[in-house]
């Protein structure tokens, strides 16, 4: 029972290009939430999706970042002219969804973005 | 009032010993407690979770305390070993009402058993 995959692992970019992260869910899971791990931070909530959704997108910068869930294939955070700021643990959890309403949230591995 | 503040920053603790973290909200909707252990360059593994409606749940040598009425809750890991070594982060998170699970983080303990 594969867990949740995100690809690729790291990701290294110049100053002004564009970056694309991907993240499969666990099977069977239709909820997918993104969250950002800075240098010696906690994880900050960016956006939450269902398939074809954007359900909560109130923790993404308002510029640059944009991110969808399609109906086929992974999800995907795209992140438009990189900074330096930019880098950091980028982290995808999937959830499933039950009529009893289930919480938990099962987390990638990550793909760890440097900008340069 | 969305803070979950978590403390200490940083704990020793020698093998065979009890590690104790401890976290603290403010707002009273959230109605899911997780726990989440990290290791250096992997993804965040749920470790235990509580809802509001019980005091204690224990998994193994993992436990947590929930007292609603001060709004904290705490890990303790009994019988530490060095395999615990990790980053533990409390969260917290509402669903009910329309609210969207997000998890809310605390800032993360480094947690170093000594052998």
């Amino acid at each position: 029972n594969a867990g949740v995959m995100q690809n690729p692992r790291h990701l290294v970019r110049r100053r002004g290009q564009e970056a694309r992260l991907r993240c499969s869910p666990m099977k069977g899971h239709s909820h997918v939430y993104w969250y950002r791990q800075l240098p010696e931070e906690g994880l900050k909530f960016m956006v939450y999706l269902q398939k074809e959704n954007i359900i909560d997108e109130s923790g993404m910068p308002k510029e640059r970042f944009s991110a969808e869930f399609p109906k086929e294939g992974p999800s995907i955070l795209r992140i438009q002219q990189v900074v330096r700021g930019d880098s950091a643990a980028y982290f995808c959890a999937s959830s499933p969804f039950t009529t009893s309403g289930s919480y938990e949230q099962y987390f990638g591995p990550g793909t760890r973005l440097t900008v340069t | 009032q969305q803070q979950v503040k978590q403390s200490p920053q940083s704990l020793i603790v020698q093998k065979g010993g009890i590690s104790i973290i401890n976290c603290a909200y403010e707002n009273t909707a959230f109605d899911y407690f997780p726990w989440y252990q990290q290791f250096p360059g992997k993804g965040p593994a749920l470790l235990i979770a509580i809802r509001p409606d019980v005091s204690e749940k224990k998994e193994g040598r993992f436990t947590i305390s929930f007292n609603k009425s001060a709004k904290q809750f705490s890990l303790h890991i009994m019988d530490s070993q060095p395999g615990d070594s990790a980053t533990y982060f409390c969260a917290a998170s509402r669903k009910g009402g329309g609210a969207t699970n997000k998890l809310i983080f605390g800032t993360g303990t480094l947690l170093a058993v000594q052998p």
